[in-house]
């Protein structure tokens, strides 16, 4: 049983349209993570929020729009997407984002496939 | 900045085989080491971690010292099960300004019944 939750775990979607991925974690953490997972690339942090506030945006591009309404919720809004954005997406948390030795905790992950 | 390098994939092993992966790493600060593994189809999971030097993290068998003097946090099991075949990932996360998890290129492992 993992503590972080992701929902859909498998999503297709034409590269007209909006949807969202959901996140949620049952840790009781104040950091909150979206990385993503592409075939043969390495590992690619997204996004950051410390106390629901964002922290870190890697120079994702605007098509990505994430949203973390409490420390507990976290969600990626998807909109005219490009096929080379078909990955997995890997929601995480930590205790909290300062502290080195706190262990990032992943999701199953979200399967995206844009047509 | 920060990096992980990992040895390169695939590995495959027959059962019962002694499994060692190679991680060393570069940081500017003073990092947390962890191993993740990701088993097909699914996310990640931590496998172990060690956040000082000579520590050593070990967890359903596996085990790996964080060595200082060689930068290196190397993965190893005695004796892999068919069940171990997943990629593993070594990871970093410093203690500096670089609060983020960096990451390995992933080590793809096949065990052979």
């Amino acid at each position: 049983e993992t503590g972080v939750t992701q929902t859909p775990r498998h999503l297709v979607m034409g590269m007209t349209n909006k949807k969202s991925l959901k996140c949620e974690q049952h840790l009781g953490h104040n950091a909150m993570y979206w990385y993503k997972q592409s075939a043969k690339k390495p590992l690619e942090l997204m996004f950051v929020y410390s106390l629901e506030e964002r922290v870190e945006n890697n120079s994702v591009p605007s098509r990505f729009s994430p949203e973390c309404p409490n420390s507990s919720h976290l969600f990626l809004h998807l909109h005219t997407l490009q096929p080379e954005d078909s990955a997995l997406y890997l929601c995480a948390s930590s205790q909290d984002y300062g502290y080195g030795g706190n262990t990032i905790y992943f999701g199953e992950g979200s399967w995206l496939t844009v047509v | 900045g920060d990096s992980v390098t990992q040895m390169e994939g695939p590995v495959t092993l027959s059962e019962e085989a002694f499994l060692t992966i190679n991680c060393t790493y570069t940081a500017t600060g003073y990092p947390s080491l962890f191993w993740y593994v990701q088993y097909p189809g699914e996310g990640l999971q931590l496998l172990l971690k060690a956040t000082k030097a000579d520590d050593k993290g070990s967890n359903k068998g596996f085990e790996a010292t964080y060595r200082k003097e060689t930068t290196s946090f190397h993965l190893e099991k005695g004796s892999v099960q068919v069940s171990d075949s997943a990629v593993y990932f070594c990871a970093l996360r410093d203690s500096g300004s670089a609060r983020q998890l960096t990451f390995g290129s992933g080590t793809q492992l096949t065990v052979l019944p």
